[in-house]
């Protein structure tokens, strides 16, 4: 089956600090992978994603690499802002028309002035 | 990009009654919405695929006659908790999938259901 394992949050960091959000799949077929952000009280939004191996996807000063060799999809940022607080899932989807995705858990960062 | 409401926003309800949350796609056509739900502190579980025109497709575990999902047009559907419980307290969320390539989910923002 389809599976999505994300770092364990909560994650706690200072202005200006590297962010690491660790993200690995299990899939049946070809994935495409996904990077989604919660406001809090909000839905989902995509920051970013990549639907082959190889692809960096960038959104926001985030950037995310798809590496089938370590079925890894690690979301990275230089410097977070405060602004940057937030629940970031990792996802995946197998499916062409009408994709379901399978989401990770869910990594709860919140940044501090 | 592409923008998808829910209304209402919130919502409370004595337990027995039913509540309906609509989901809309507002400037594309989505022949597929899902619904979700979302308990505190925790990911998104896939309650049910919408598809217009044809009965809901409802993941193991989600009562069907609880959960009335009806996706009526082509940017409608809509979620009735029916006889709620205060167990049934969740934030829902729906998405819906652009109907070409690269079929992406953009997600509503959200109902907050409180059974009282």
């Amino acid at each position: 089956g389809n599976s999505v394992t994300q770092m364990e949050g909560p994650v706690t960091l200072s202005e200006e600090a590297f962010l690491t959000i660790n993200c690995t799949y299990t899939a049946t077929g070809y994935p495409s992978l996904f990077w989604y952000v919660q406001y809090p009280g909000e839905g989902l939004q995509l920051l970013l994603k990549a639907t082959k191996a190889d692809d960096k996807g960038s959104n926001k000063g985030f950037e995310a690499t798809y590496r089938k060799e370590t079925t890894s999809f690690h979301l990275e940022k230089g410097s977070v802002q405060v602004s940057d607080s937030a629940v970031y899932f990792c996802a995946l989807s197998v499916e062409t028309s009408g994709s379901r995705l399978t989401f990770g858990e869910g990594t709860q960062l919140t940044v501090n002035p | 990009g592409a923008v998808v409401s829910q209304h209402p926003s919130r919502v409370i309800c004595k337990s027995g009654t039913s509540v309906k949350i609509e989901c809309r796609s507002l400037d594309f056509q989505a022949t597929t919405m899902f619904w979700y739900r979302q308990f505190p502190k925790q990911s998104l579980m896939l309650m049910a695929t919408s598809n217009e025109g044809s009965k809901a497709t409802y993941e193991q575990g989600v009562e069907k006659d609880k959960f009335l999902i009806n996706h009526a047009s082509l940017t409608l559907s809509t979620l009735t908790v029916t006889s709620a419980h205060p167990e049934d307290s969740s934030f829902y969320i729906c998405s819906a999938t652009t109907p070409v390539a690269p079929y992406e989910q953009y997600f509503g923002p959200g109902t907050r259901l409180t059974v009282t």
